[in-house]
C-alpha cells in the first residue's frame, strides 16, 4: 500500500531532550516536506526536500533540523526541544522535484514538550 | 508574498443546503491551488486541484483569477462532509514552498 509512515504517533518529552521523528514513504517520491499544525494557524511548512541531499527551509524552520540521505526517508530532528514546539506534525511527499504536485500525508505525530 | 486566506474558521450548514468555503490567495503568476480535507482522526487528503477541473464527492472549485479566489462549493451538503478543509497554494514563484490557509471547520447539521 502506498503510504507515508511517521513514527512515533505520540510523544511526551521534556525540554532539551533531543528527539527525532521519522518519516518514510514507499512511493519513490522526490519531494518531501514537514509541517506543523497549530489551532488557528493551519499548517505551516517547516522544511522541505526536493531530492536526496537537497533540503530547504520553509516558513518556520527555527529549532528544527532535517536530513535527506535516502530518497524514502526524511527525519525531523529537534536538537533541544522547547514547549513552543508542542504541536501536531505532518510529513508529506509528492512526485516530482517541485511543489506543484498533490501531497500525500502521514497520520501525524503529536508532540508534547514539557 | 504568497498567502492563502480562509476567512471562516467555522461554518455550519444544514444537510441538503448548499455550502461554499471561501479561499482567497495572493500570488504573482499562475498559482497551483488545492483543497485538502481532514476528517476526524484521519490524515489530510487531497480533495481536488484546480487544474484537473473535476468534481470529487460533489465538490467543485473554480479558479477566479480576477478575484484571486478558489472557493469550494457543493450544492447539497451531506453529514459526512463535516470535516476540516484547507486551501493550499504552490507554484513556480513560491520557491517550491507550499502554503496552507488556516482552515475552515465545516459542520453539517442533520
Amino acid at each position: 500500500e502506498a503510504q507515508v509512515t511517521q513514527n512515533p504517533r505520540y510523544l511526551i518529552t521534556v525540554t532539551g531532550k533531543k528527539l527525532t521523528v521519522t518519516c518514510s514513504q514507499n512511493m519513490n517520491h522526490e519531494y518531501m516536506s514537514w509541517y506543523r499544525q497549530d489551532p488557528g494557524l493551519g499548517l505551516r511548512q517547516i522544511y522541505y526536500s526536493m531530492n536526496v541531499e537537497v533540503t530547504d527551509k520553509g516558513d518556520v524552520p527555527e529549532g528544527y533540523k532535517v536530513s535527506r540521505k535516502e530518497k524514502r526517508n526524511f527525519p525531523l530532528i529537534l536538537e533541544s526541544p522547547s514547549p513552543n514546539q508542542t504541536s501536531l506534525y505532518f510529513c508529506a511527499s509528492s512526485p516530482g522535484t517541485t511543489s506543484n504536485q498533490p501531497q500525500h500525508f502521514g497520520d501525524g505525530t503529536r508532540l508534547s514538550i514539557l | 508574498a504568497q498567502r492563502v486566506t480562509q476567512p471562516e474558521k467555522l461554518l455550519s450548514v444544514f444537510k441538503g443546503a448548499p455550502v461554499e468555503l471561501k479561499c482567497n490567495y495572493s500570488y504573482s503568476g499562475s498559482p497551483e491551488l488545492f483543497w485538502y480535507v481532514q476528517y476526524s482522526r484521519q490524515r489530510l487528503q487531497l480533495l481536488l486541484r484546480h487544474i484537473s477541473r473535476e468534481s470529487i464527492k460533489g465538490f467543485t472549485a473554480d479558479l477566479n483569477k480576477g478575484e484571486t479566489s478558489f472557493h469550494l462549493k457543493k450544492p447539497f451538503a451531506q453529514e459526512e462532509d463535516s470535516a476540516m478543509y484547507y486551501c493550499a497554494l504552490s507554484g513556480r514563484y513560491t520557491g517550491n514552498q507550499f502554503y496552507f490557509g488556516t482552515g475552515t471547520s465545516l459542520t453539517v447539521i442533520p
